[in-house]
């Protein structure tokens, strides 16, 4: 079965400044598709990122990027110019190709201090 | 484009009661998922629809959850007898490919008392 393990169960970070969450996922599938979702109390998930395994090229938007490392199926978010908007619980979840089943982490939750 | 819509925002039941929560998809989005999310916890996934057939239903506690979608569009997930260990967030979410994610609706607060 495959598992999503995000091994940071809070982080905080000053307004401004840069903070990178961990994610691992255990899969033997070559195609698969990886995401990061956001969760601000209003308890929305809102998708934030989406990175294609077969896509060797690390995805960006905006202030998001992620370190995508398959061999060592690691899949972090590095938020850059962190704002106080950005205060939430992050989910990393995974999609294996040939299958619809979306699968969570058990999440971080993200403090920004100002 | 409209998002996925959910109904209610939040319940309170008593225990050995029964509830009903409605999701109402992104138009054309073929998958549809419902989630329970408890507190401090990522979402389980409870059932799958891809149009009107269930594609994974394995964590669907089928003793006391049932869930349908209607024509491939709507979808009610239903909880009978509801116990204090249903409370959680229940989440709906919809795709229309796997590579773009899903997209989730504001979610349902269960309080079972």
């Amino acid at each position: 079965a495959q598992t999503v393990t995000q091994s940071q169960p809070e982080m905080s970070v000053q307004e401004a400044e840069t903070v990178t969450l961990s994610c691992t996922y255990d899969t033997s599938e070559s195609d698969y598709y990886l995401f990061w979702y956001k969760q601000p109390p209003s308890r929305q998930m809102i998708l934030v990122i989406r990175q294609e395994a077969y896509k060797q090229q690390n995805a960006t938007e905006n202030r998001f990027s992620v370190n995508f490392q398959k061999a060592a199926k690691s899949f972090s978010l590095k938020i850059s110019d962190s704002q106080l908007g950005d205060a939430a619980m992050y989910f990393c979840a995974y999609v294996r190709g040939g299958s619809e089943k979306l699968v969570f982490g058990k999440g971080t939750k993200l403090t920004v201090n100002p | 484009e409209a998002g996925v819509a959910q109904s209610p925002r939040y319940k309170i039941i008593e225990k050995r009661q029964s509830v009903a929560f409605w999701c109402n998809p992104i138009s054309g989005h073929a998958t549809l998922y419902w989630y329970q999310q408890i507190l401090g916890q990522g979402p389980k996934l409870l059932i799958q629809f891809q149009n009107n057939g269930v594609v994974d239903d394995s964590q669907l506690p089928k003793d006391r959850f049932s869930a349908e979608r209607l024509k491939g569009v709507d979808s009610t997930l239903k909880i009978q007898p509801a116990k204090l260990e249903d409370s959680a967030v229940y989440l709906c979410a919809s795709s229309l490919v796997r590579r773009a994610g899903a997209f989730f609706g504001q979610g349902t607060r269960l309080t079972v008392v």
